[in-house]
This record gives structure tokens, sequence and C-alpha cells, in this order.
């Protein structure tokens, strides 16, 4: 069964600094790779996905996440992180090939402190 | 283009009542999937629906039912509503041809 860990609930900040959020993955073949953010009461946007080639995956608002195959992880980086980044981050495994479910991880929250 | 619309934004029941929630997914995407998120946790997967079959089903009881229609919009039937089933439930629509999951804003349900 394919299961995503978020080891880090909450993350604090200090603006402009970097930012990286970890992510490890369990599944048996090449997944599918996500990560969402969620702002307060809102649903899930898409910041960046993996699903094969680069490992170095370049997403929208600065963020990018590279694919560790060895280590089963895909943790999402950020080099300066804007007050507005403040949210909960939502790592997410899928499979390749059929129509099966998306398995997201428990999040990990982010506090952005002046 | 519009994303993905549900209705209604907020619902409040009382334990024992029905509960319909309806998804729109983004224009061309056929295949719709819904999530349960409460508070606290991330999102777990409930329905997925491809050309208005049953593709995948998560782990909950068969008082969930869904089906989706000729225009691929989709419905989430909850039926005898427990206080556990309070939480915000998510619609995400998808294309054939990839898997990417675009996200509608849910609907916030309150079970008292």
């Amino acid at each position: 069964a394919q299961s995503v860990t978020q080891p880090d609930i909450h993350i604090t900040v200090s603006e402009g600094a970097s930012l990286e959020l970890r992510c490890n993955y369990s599944y048996g073949a090449t997944p599918y790779l996500f990560w969402y953010v969620q702002s307060p009461g809102q649903g899930l946007q898409l910041l960046l996905k993996y699903f094969s080639g680069d490992t170095l995956v370049q997403g929208i608002k600065g963020f990018e996440a590279e694919f560790k195959r060895s280590q089963s992880s895909f943790n999402l980086r950020k080099p300066s992180v804007h007050w507005s980044d403040a949210a909960e981050y939502f790592c997410a495994v899928g499979a390749i090939g059929g129509y099966q479910k998306v398995t997201f991880g428990t999040g990990t929250k982010l506090q952005v402190i002046p | 283009d519009a994303g993905v619309t549900q209705s209604p934004t907020h619902l409040i029941k009382t334990r024992g009542q029905h509960v319909t929630l309806r998804c729109s997914p983004i224009s061309g995407h056929k295949s719709v999937s819904w999530y349960q998120q409460v508070l606290g946790q991330g999102p777990q997967f409930i329905f997925q629906y491809y050309e208005k079959e049953e593709r995948g089903r998560g782990n909950f009881p068969d008082r969930f039912s869904a089906r989706q229609f000729p225009n691929y919009s989709s419905e989430l039937n909850v039926n005898a509503l427990l206080l556990g089933d309070s939480a915000l439930y998510l619609c995400a629509s998808s294309s054939a041809r990839q898997e990417t999951q675009y996200f509608g804003p849910g609907t916030r349900l309150l079970v008292l």
C-alpha cells in the first residue's frame, strides 16, 4: 500500500530565510509525487508534480522539489520565504498508469515570522 | 477556464440525516475524485469516477455513495450522518491522460 510521511507537523521560519519541507513516501514502483498547498479554509492548490525525467522539479511561487529514489524522498524547497507562504503543505503520492487514489501525508503547517 | 466548483460551500446537518454534495469538474476533465479532510489531517480518498463508472474506493462505509453524470459532474451522498462525518469534502478532477488532480474549494459539513 502506498503511504506518505511528513515528519514535521509545524515549522516556523523567518521571512527571507530558506525553507525545506520533508516528505518520505512508500510505493512499490515509480510513483507520481505531488506537493499541494492549502490556505486556511481553502481547497488545495498544486505547487508541483513529478512523473518522470529530471529529478529536480520546478513549481509555482518559486518552489522546487527533488525526487531521490534511493531515499524515497521528495522534499520541497524555497530559497527565500515570503509572509504569504504561510499555509499548510501536503505531500502526496499516486499510482502511474491507472485510475488510482492519491494518498496524502498529514501535512506541515508553515508559520512565517517577520 | 473555470476551475472545479463545488456546492454548497457550507452545510449544517443533524445526526441521522442525509446529505448530497455536488461537484463540477474542469471543462474537458472526465475523472472526478472525492476526498474527506477532517480538521488537522490530510485528505482521505473516498471515491474516484471516470466515464461515469466507479474506478476506485477508499476505506469508507457503505453510507457513502457517489455517482457521475453524463456531463461528468458528480454527487457525493452520505446517509445516516454521524458526528464524525464533520469535515471538509473536497472534489478533484483530472483529464484522462494525466494523473494530476485539480481541487475545488470544498464543502464544509458540520454534523450536530
